[in-house]
C-alpha cells in the first residue's frame, strides 16, 4: 500500500517571502501521479499543482513550483512571493497510474501542513 | 461552468439513524469518489463511482454504500451511524470515459457531519 507523509504539521511564511513544504511518498509503482491540493478554512479542497511521475521535468502553475525527486520519492511544493490568500492547509497526494491495480483511482493524503502568512 | 456541489451542507445525526449524503460532478465528469476527512487530519478514501458502479473502496464497513445514477450524480449513505463518523464528507468528480489521458480530480465543499 502507498503511504503519503508530510512531517511539518505547521509552516509560516512572511508575505512576499518563499516558503517550501515538504512530502515524502512510499510506493513500489513506477507510473503514477503526485498532488498538492490547498484547503482554506472554508473547506474546500483546491488543486494546486500536478506531477506524473514520468516527467522528469518539474511541474510549475504561476508561483507554486515542485521539486519531484523520484528516486527520493521526494515531492515538495514551493510558494514564491506568498500572499494572505495563500494561508490554508496544503496536502500532499498520491495516485496509482495503474490502471489494473486495486488502488488505482484513489488519493491517497498525507497529513497536512498548515501554512500561515504573516502581512 | 458549475463545479462540484454537495448537499447539504451541514446535518446532525444522533447515534444508530442513517444518513444521505448528495454529490452532483463537475460539467462533463462521469466519475466520483468520496472521502471522510476527521478534523485536523487528511482525507481518507471511501469508494469510488463509474458507469453506476462502485469501482474501487477503501477499507470502510459496510455500513457505507453508495449510489451513482445515470446522470453521474452520486449519493453516499451511512447506516446505523457511531460518533467516529463525524467528520466531513468530500465528493470529488473526474472524467475517466473513453479517450481519457488522466483524471484529476475535483473536490465539492463537503458536508460537515455531527453525530451525536
Amino acid at each position: 500500500a502507498q503511504t503519503v507523509t508530510q512531517s511539518q504539521p505547521e509552516m509560516s511564511v512572511q508575505e512576499a517571502e518563499t516558503v517550501t513544504l515538504s512530502c515524502t511518498y512510499d510506493t513500489s509503482e513506477s507510473d503514477y501521479y503526485l498532488f498538492w491540493y490547498k484547503q482554506p478554512p472554508s473547506r474546500q479542497m483546491i488543486l494546486v499543482i500536478r506531477q506524473e511521475a514520468y516527467k522528469q521535468q518539474n511541474a510549475t502553475e504561476n508561483r507554486f513550483s515542485v521539486n519531484f525527486q523520484k528516486a527520493a520519492k521526494s515531492f515538495s511544493l514551493k510558494i514564491s512571493d506568498s500572499q494572505l490568500g495563500d494561508a490554508a492547509m496544503y496536502f500532499c497526494a498520491y495516485r496509482s497510474a495503474f490502471a489494473g491495480g486495486t488502488s488505482y483511482g484513489k488519493l491517497t493524503f498525507g497529513q497536512g501542513t498548515i501554512l500561515t502568512v504573516h502581512p | 461552468d458549475a463545479g462540484v456541489t454537495q448537499s447539504p451542507t451541514h446535518l446532525i445525526k444522533t447515534r444508530g439513524q442513517q444518513v444521505t449524503l448528495r454529490c452532483s460532478p463537475k460539467s462533463g465528469h462521469d466519475t466520483v469518489s468520496w472521502y471522510q476527512q476527521a478534523l485536523g487530519q487528511g482525507p481518507q478514501f471511501i469508494f469510488q463511482y463509474y458507469e453506476e458502479e462502485e469501482r474501487q473502496r477503501g477499507n470502510f464497513p459496510d455500513r457505507f454504500s453508495g449510489h451513482q445514477f445515470p446522470n453521474y450524480s452520486s449519493e453516499l449513505n451511512v447506516n446505523a451511524l457511531l460518533l467516529g463518523d463525524s467528520a466531513l464528507y468530500l465528493c470529488a468528480s473526474s472524467y475517466m470515459g473513453q479517450g481519457a489521458l488522466e483524471e484529476t480530480q475535483y473536490f465539492g465543499p463537503g458536508t460537515r457531519l455531527l453525530v451525536l
